[in-house]
């Protein structure tokens, strides 16, 4: 069964550069990496997908390996609106074979001024 | 603005109550969820749904009880909860059963039970 594990927690400074990577050994050959960003009692907001290699849009961009067992967010230049937190997720295949969408702990990022 | 709104906002709630939360998307998506996210913890996957068929119980107490009349529409009802059921319960939806589902959720019920 696919499982992430991530940082509990990152500190971080305006205008820096934060990586975060998320760990998913078990990840399934059809799997896609997703990761979201949740603000104090909102839900969480989607951020990137990816399969393999990068991927980058306007907020973020999404570093796989080639073995796609790990997979690192990266956000550029972070100012304190960006203090959330953030999971990565892959599909949680059980033995119904049913997609499962399972958050994680995810990474508290706390970015200060 | 997600597309996925659900109501009420906040919810406080006797253990003897029966109340029940709602939630619409206007994605045009086949799949609903509810999540449950109790205090500093990760979410909680509870129910899903799937062209109104649930296809996913995740040993949620018979307290919590879901609805699905149709693919836009999601219900909890909810009856004889317990203090530690207080939680923001999340609301989702996606397209479909499919390895690159990206979830879209509203904003939450934050309930309280006393």
């Amino acid at each position: 069964l696919a499982k992430t594990t991530q940082p509990i927690s990152m500190d971080s400074y305006e205008g820096q550069e934060v990586n975060i990577t998320c760990s998913h050994n078990n990840i399934a050959t059809n799997d896609y990496i997703t990761w979201y960003q949740q603000f104090p009692s909102q839900g969480p907001r989607f951020i990137i997908q990816g399969y393999k290699t990068k991927v980058t849009n306007e907020v973020a961009s999404l570093f796989i390996p080639a073995d796609r067992k790990s997979s690192t967010l990266s956000l550029p230049r972070v100012s304190l609106s960006d203090t959330a937190v953030y999971y990565c997720l892959v599909v949680l295949h059980g033995s119904s074979n049913t997609g499962k969408l399972i958050f994680g702990q995810g990474t508290t990022l706390q970015v200060k001024p | 603005e997600t597309g996925v709104t659900q109501t009420p906002r906040h919810l406080v709630m006797g253990m003897t109550n029966k109340k029940s939360l709602k939630c619409e998307q206007h994605l045009g998506h086949n799949a609903m969820y509810w999540y449950k996210q109790s205090a500093k913890k990760p979410l909680e996957l509870m129910f899903v749904y799937n062209f109104k068929e649930q296809t996913e119980n995740n040993s949620v107490p018979s307290r919590f009880s879901p609805e699905c009349p149709n693919s836009s529409h999601l219900f909890l009802h909810l009856h004889t909860l317990q203090p530690e059921d207080s939680a923001l319960y999340l609301c989702a939806s996606s397209q479909g059963d499919s390895t690159n589902e990206k979830l879209f959720f509203g904003s939450g019920t934050q309930l309280s039970v006393l």
